[in-house]
């Protein structure tokens, strides 16, 4: 089915450890967009991308990096895990207007012991 | 700055009762308005969206929300809520520029007890 997948659905990191979260959508969209929930506090924007070439910090980019592969791929990379960035990631694609609004996909679970 | 208040954390319906979740935004000018839904474990739904026109706007599943200026409102309302309605809800908006990005307020978890 046409949509956004992210990979993978649960990861357990230990404090320092590196990786990266993949995410992928078929809808030929434009822009794509990570972001993290937490409790209570909603989505908060880590980086997005406006289109393939750009990339820019959101709200909360601190301990992130970001690649827009191509058009169809943008990952999220954490260099040094922390347990501050415990929380459920979300990638989201749209047109370039997003007038019709996002699609997400399932969420990545990540815990830093 | 863009902002979005959800201001229930928790709302607890009867099945079959009506349904209100609250939604006030802060923005300039007239924005783009969404309501997302989140089953547990599942990604966001979308629910349904208002940008001009009509400000009663229909979405999936039998919601609705209308989208009231004066009061820098965006409700979303249900006139019989299901056991199958149980999630989280968010509201989000959005500036009408190219590349825009989203801003969601902090989601309202809707309880449905039998």
């Amino acid at each position: 089915n046409a949509g956004v997948t992210q990979t993978p659905k649960f990861q357990v990191l230990k404090t320092g450890q590196s990786m990266t979260l993949q995410c992928a959508q078929d809808m030929n969209h434009n822009s794509m967009y990570w972001y993290r929930q937490d409790p209570g506090m909603g989505l908060r924007l880590i980086y997005y991308s406006a289109s393939e070439g750009t990339t820019d910090k959101g709200e909360v980019p601190n301990g992130y990096n970001v690649s827009r592969l191509n058009k169809r791929e943008f990952s999220l990379r954490l260099e040094s895990a922390a347990p501050s960035q415990t929380s459920v990631y979300f990638c989201a694609s749209s047109e370039l207007f997003a007038g019709r609004g996002y699609t997400f996909g399932s969420g990545t679970r990540l815990t830093v012991v | 700055a863009q902002s979005v208040t959800q201001p229930d954390i928790h709302i607890t319906v009867s099945e079959g009762a009506s349904l209100e979740l609250r939604c006030n935004y802060s923005y300039g000018a007239t924005p783009y308005l969404f309501w997302y839904v989140q089953s547990p474990g599942q990604g966001l739904q979308l629910l349904l969206k208002y940008f001009s026109g009509d400000t009663l706007v229909q979405g999936i599943k039998g919601f609705e929300a209308e989208f009231k200026r004066s009061q820098s409102s965006f409700n979303l309302r249900k006139p019989s809520v299901h056991w199958s309605d149980a999630a989280e809800y968010f509201c989000a908006v959005g500036p009408m520029e190219y590349g825009n990005k989203l801003v969601f307020g902090a989601g309202t978890i809707l309880r449905v007890k039998s």
